[in-house]
């Protein structure tokens, strides 16, 4: 079946740091990639997407690229602030109609000033 | 604005009670899902359902039952028979014929039982 995998947190960062989140897949087909991003007490919003092999998706400073020959998704940001403490979630949606939404365990992310 | 509304944002129930939350979407989208998370623990699906008058189970159904009469609402009641049902629950929908869509999050319930 398909399935997400992240890398194990917490990640602790300095404020302007280079951020990595590393994002794995295994789904057959081309699956539409995902990024979402829960702040403390929220629910999860949208951060951004890839739906086809090398698209760039990108939003408030982040990017992630969709890499087939490696069936990754990393999420980069050159340089965070404290507002993006957060956890940070991965996850895919298989091309055919009625999938669902398939999520990664999340990193959770604390920036210190 | 368009959104997902869920309410109430927390709510304690004692044990043996049945409980319901409330999901409502003003966005005209087709599928709605309800998600349970536990803290540190990522999402797991409860139910969902892609069309009204119908519903499938998700990973972890049991103890929980929902109803879709109608396109905009999604309520799930937490029943006595849940077990650990301590938890935040999320909401979620999307336009399901399109999986370049993600979902739309409601900001979800919090429910502690006492």
């Amino acid at each position: 079946g398909d399935s997400v995998t992240q890398m194990e947190g917490p990640v602790t960062l300095s404020e302007e740091a280079f951020l990595t989140i590393n994002c794995t897949y295994t789904a057959t087909g081309y699956p539409s990639l995902f990024w979402y991003v829960q702040y403390p007490g929220e629910g999860l919003q949208l951060l951004l997407k890839a739906t086809k092999a090398d698209d760039k998706g990108s939003n408030k400073g982040f990017e992630a690229t969709y890499r087939k020959e490696t069936t990754s998704f990393h999420l980069e940001k050159g340089s965070v602030q404290v507002s993006d403490s957060a956890v940070y979630f991965c996850a895919l949606r298989r091309e055919t109609s009625g999938s669902r939404l398939t999520f990664g365990e999340g990193t959770q992310l604390t920036v210190n000033p | 604005d368009g959104g997902i509304t869920q309410s109430p944002k927390y709510l304690f129930r004692k044990e043996g009670q049945n409980v319901t939350l409330s999901c409502e979407q003003n966005l005209n989208h087709d599928a709605m899902y309800w998600y349970r998370q536990d803290p540190g623990q990522g999402l797991r699906l409860i139910y969902y359902s892609q069309i009204v008058n119908d519903f499938q189970k998700g990973d972890i159904a049991e103890g929980y039952s929902v109803s879709r009469e109608k396109k905009e609402s999604f309520p799930l009641t937490v029943t006595s028979a849940q077990k650990n049902p301590t938890a935040y629950y999320l909401c979620a929908s999307s336009p399901d014929r399109l999986s370049t869509y993600g979902y739309t999050f409601g900001s979800g319930t919090r429910l502690t039982v006492v």
